[in-house]
């Protein structure tokens, strides 16, 4: 069975800070992979998609890595803003299957 | 493009009685509906698959008589809360995958945060 791991959990950081959110995966088997942002009470807002035969992705300040083989994808985000306060989840599915989620890492950035 | 309006996106409701959430694909056939609950700071927990036309599959530990999933058409699928009880409070969203979607991507609602007082 699919289990996303999150690490770390919550993050701190002052404006201005580079940062990254780790991802792991247990089963290597997936077709995408996703981030999505969710802010407290609301729902999901999808950041970047990472096909398995992609190794990244970016848009504006971030960037999501993919190493399938072993497991694990990272969103870089650049220069943080207290606007990026939020919780980013990651995602994982196999093709036409239910996305598996993880249990998130709450970003808090202070100005 | 690719946009799924979930309603109600919150509502209140006495113990015992039923909640009806609907997700409708606006501008695409979703062929399938999923079906997540999120209680608070936890993650999202798949409760049902749906695919139009046929019964959903529930996920282990989700009661299916509880929580009755209808996907009648490809643009329109309910999930019921039945009898509800305060556990049942939390937040549900619903996530549509359409045949024209690229990448099989995944369009989801608004969510309905769902009290039971």
């Amino acid at each position: 069975k699919q289990e996303v791991t999150q690490i770390p959990a919550a993050l701190s950081v002052p404006e201005g800070e580079n940062l990254v959110l780790n991802c792991s995966f247990t089963d290597s088997a997936i077709y995408n992979l996703q981030w999505f942002r969710q802010d407290p009470g609301k729902g999901l807002t999808s950041l970047l998609l990472i096909q398995s035969s992609q190794r990244e992705q970016t848009s504006g300040r971030l960037n999501a890595s993919l190493d399938k083989s072993s497991g694990r994808s990272t969103l870089y985000i650049a220069a943080s803003q207290p606007g990026d306060s939020a919780t980013y989840l990651c995602a994982v599915n196999q093709a036409g299957t239910a996305l598996i989620f993880g249990k998130g890492t709450t970003l808090s950035v202070s100005s | 493009g690719a946009v799924v309006s979930q309603h109600p996106s919150w509502v209140i409701c006495k113990s015992g009685t039923s909640v009806k959430i609907e997700c409708r694909s606006l501008d695409f056939q979703a062929t399938t509906m999923f079906w997540y609950r999120q209680f608070p700071k936890q993650s999202l927990m798949l409760m049902a698959t749906s695919n139009e036309g046929s019964k959903a599959t529930y996920e282990q530990g989700v009661e299916k008589d509880k929580f009755l999933i209808n996907h009648a058409s490809l643009t329109l699928s309910t999930l019921t809360v039945t009898s509800a009880h305060p556990e049942d409070s939390s937040f549900y969203i619903c996530s549509a995958m359409g045949q024209l979607l690229t990448n099989y991507g995944y369009t989801f609602g608004s969510g309905t945060r769902l009290t039971v007082v």
